[in-house]
């Protein structure tokens, strides 16, 4: 079965740095797609980065980039120069291939921009 | 393009009522989802589609049904509701694929008293 961790509940950083979200994930398929999502305070959800298993290159889109660990099973989303909106929940999703389907989410990680 | 819309934002129900809420999309996908977010909680998948006519069960079904008569409309009932389906549900669609990124609806914010 597959399964997402983020055990960071919430986040804080100082407006202009980078921070980092932590993802963790279990699959025995060796073909998934993992996707990061940004969830403002108005509720809707933004697509913002996603990687594949087979990617050489870790992926990158403006100031997101993703931290692809395949051996560790990791996924973390770097965000750098943090903006105040930015402030927002940030769930990593993933899909596997056998059944791409089913997009697995984990809980989340609230995320404050201090000024 | 509007993208995926859903209908109602907000409805209250009491125990035992039914509802439909509705889902739409413009981007001719095939694949349509829907998902329920619990307070402070991720996503969970409740059923999915992979084109017209075809539907399947994710996580959590129970007490839910859909149906997909059209590539546009993917619409979510449900019958007798109870206090455990208060929550916000997505509606989402995407291309098909490993690598196809969802696209959400709004939302549409339930409660159940």
């Amino acid at each position: 079965a597959q399964k997402i961790t983020q055990t960071q509940p919430g986040m804080f950083v100082q407006e202009k740095e980078a921070v980092t979200l932590d993802c963790t994930y279990d699959t025995s398929d060796p073909s998934y797609g993992l996707f990061w999502y940004k969830q403002p305070s108005s509720g809707e959800m933004i697509f913002l980065i996603y990687q594949g298993s087979y990617d050489q290159q870790n992926a990158t889109e403006g100031r997101y980039s993703l931290n692809f660990q395949k051996a560790r099973k990791s996924a973390n989303l770097v965000i750098s120069a943090s903006q105040l909106g930015d402030s927002a929940m940030y769930f990593c999703a993933m899909r596997v291939s056998y059944n791409n389907n089913d997009m697995r989410f984990g809980a989340g990680t609230r995320l404050t921009v201090k000024p | 393009n509007a993208g995926v819309t859903q209908t109602p934002k907000f409805r209250i129900l009491k125990i035992g009522q039914s509802m439909t809420l509705q889902c739409t999309q413009d981007m001719n996908h095939n694949y349509m989802y829907w998902y329920r977010q619990d307070p402070g909680m991720g996503l969970k998948l409740i059923y999915y589609s992979v084109g017209a006519g075809i539907t399947d069960k994710g996580e959590v079904p129970n007490g839910y049904n859909v149906s997909r008569s059209t590539t546009e409309d993917f619409p979510l009932r449900l019958e007798l509701a109870a206090p455990s389906q208060t929550s916000v549900y997505f509606c989402a669609s995407s291309y098909s694929g490993l690598k196809g990124e969802q696209y959400f609806g709004p939302g549409t914010r339930l409660t159940v008293t």
